[in-house]
């Protein structure tokens, strides 16, 4: 059973950037499956903010495109956000999650645990 | 974007009751609907994917049906255990998008 486990800092400031890393166990990342970043702002619902492919192709949300990007490292079985510029909006648990294509997406099935994010200064 | 929406927000109901969720997605997503449930501080959980499929060791008391637009979960025999928040999930184009969730709890 693939898991997935993210890293990064808990607090960035206002501006700033804000790195997360998922890692990869139990299974690899170069399967035929989309890698995927969803968020969740306290209290509230699930964002999805983008995925990768083992390629390296991505796909992100529009309303976050600007400031998104998702990177891969097959070697480490790790794949990465990155988000600029960020506000108090951007506070949120941040999942990374495999979603599953057999042969056609189906779903996440796989979750990190999940990331609490804090923008403040 | 497909937008997702649910209904009811949140409902109250007694162990063994039946419960009906329902999903409508703004346009047509043939089959390519999941649903999840999540508990307070926890992850999501796949229930069913592909609009009526069990994922593995999810009990078969739940259900899913529907095609296209509408969608419905269907939890027979209300459980202590499947209190939580339950969402709808299209992956049928990005961005995928969630629906806004429906929370279940006990009366």
């Amino acid at each position: 059973q693939v898991q997935l486990q993210e890293s990064g800092p808990g607090l960035v400031k206002p501006s700033g950037t804000l790195s997360l890393t998922c890692t990869v166990s139990g299974g690899s990342i170069s399967t035929s499956n989309w890698w995927s970043w969803v968020r969740q702002p306290p209290g509230k619902g699930l964002e999805w903010i983008g995925e990768i492919y083992r390629s390296g192709g991505t796909n992100y949300a529009p309303s976050l495109k600007s400031r998104v990007t998702i990177s891969v490292d097959v070697s480490k079985n790790q794949f990465s956000l990155r988000l600029t510029s960020v506000t108090a909006a951007d506070t949120a648990v941040y999942y990374c999650a495999r979603l599953a294509v057999i042969p056609a997406a189906i779903g996440f099935d796989s979750w990190g645990q999940g990331t609490l994010v804090t923008v403040s200064s | 974007d497909i937008q997702m929406t649910q209904s009811p927000s949140s409902l109250s109901a007694s162990v063994g009751d039946r419960v009906t969720i329902t999903c409508r997605a703004s346009q047509t997503i043939g089959k390519y609907l999941s649903w999840y449930q999540q508990k307070p501080g926890k992850a999501p959980n796949l229930l069913i994917y592909a609009a009526s499929t069990l994922q593995s060791e999810v009990p078969s008391r739940f259900s899913g049906s529907g095609s296209g637009t509408d969608f419905t979960l269907t939890i027979n025999s209300l459980r202590p255990e499947d209190f939580g928040t339950y969402f709808c999930q299209q992956s049928y184009s990005t961005p995928r998008t969630f629906g806004p969730g429906t929370k279940v709890d006990f009366k």
